[in-house]
């Protein structure tokens, strides 16, 4: 299975302000995903980002609170726009090999907002 | 409605006691479904993909069944460090929904 990489593990922010997170894959992938994991609670699917096209974002996830890019097979970024203390989760990547449906996760990004 | 359900949300089990936990999900266009562990602080980590019913898979004290509707994960004289949150997923295409998950606890 692919190695995931996520900077920074964890962070504490000021109220409005914005964090980008990083996710690093050792091998090309076609697939990325970006999920919320909000305290006690499970995983949400927040969009799907597919190299080369506009990432998909599911319901109650919108463009401008959570830009992300995907500039190649191996890096995405996922930005938490105008944070509030609502924000406050575990956010995770993810990728999907093609040959199966089964998807590997990164070790999460800890944020905190004040 | 798009739905994975988890039973019991807490299960605490004495070291060698064994027993099952349940996934139920709803059917239609169902493309595996799927059980993670995930220890307090980290990603979950992939245990198993199951795809029919009938199916089963193991992993050391670990085995996951699949009927029409539900998926159970049977753990086999636990040791403290089976101790984790065990979620179970189910793909819809590429995409998965997660269920809210089952605390397990194993007491030396």
């Amino acid at each position: 299975s692919a190695v995931i990489s996520q900077k920074p593990s964890r962070d504490i922010c000021q109220r409005g302000t914005s964090l980008t997170i990083q996710c690093q894959v050792d091998s090309q992938v076609t697939m990325m995903f970006w999920y919320r994991q909000q305290p006690g609670q499970s995983l949400t699917l927040i969009a799907t980002a597919n190299q080369g096209s506009e990432a998909t974002y599911e319901s109650g996830f919108v463009i401008d609170k959570f830009p992300i890019s995907r500039p190649n097979l191996t890096f995405s970024t996922l930005t938490v726009s105008n944070m509030s203390p609502e924000d406050s989760s575990i956010y995770l990547c993810s990728v999907g090999p093609e040959s199966s449906y089964e998807q590997y996760f990164g070790p999460g990004t800890r944020l905190t907002v004040t | 409605e798009d739905q994975v359900t988890q039973s019991p949300e807490a299960l605490r089990l004495q070291e060698g006691e064994s027993s099952s936990l349940n996934c139920s999900y709803t059917v239609s266009g169902l493309r595996g479904l799927f059980w993670y562990r995930q220890d307090p602080g980290k990603g979950p980590e992939f245990l198993f993909t199951l795809y029919s019913a009938g199916e089963e898979k193991e992993k050391e004290r670990l085995k996951a069944t699949l009927t029409k509707k539900e998926s159970f994960l049977h753990i086999t004289a636990p040791k403290p460090e089976d101790s984790a949150t065990y979620l179970c997923a189910r793909g819809i295409r590429e995409k998965l929904t997660f269920g809210t998950g089952t605390r397990l606890t194993i007491i030396p």
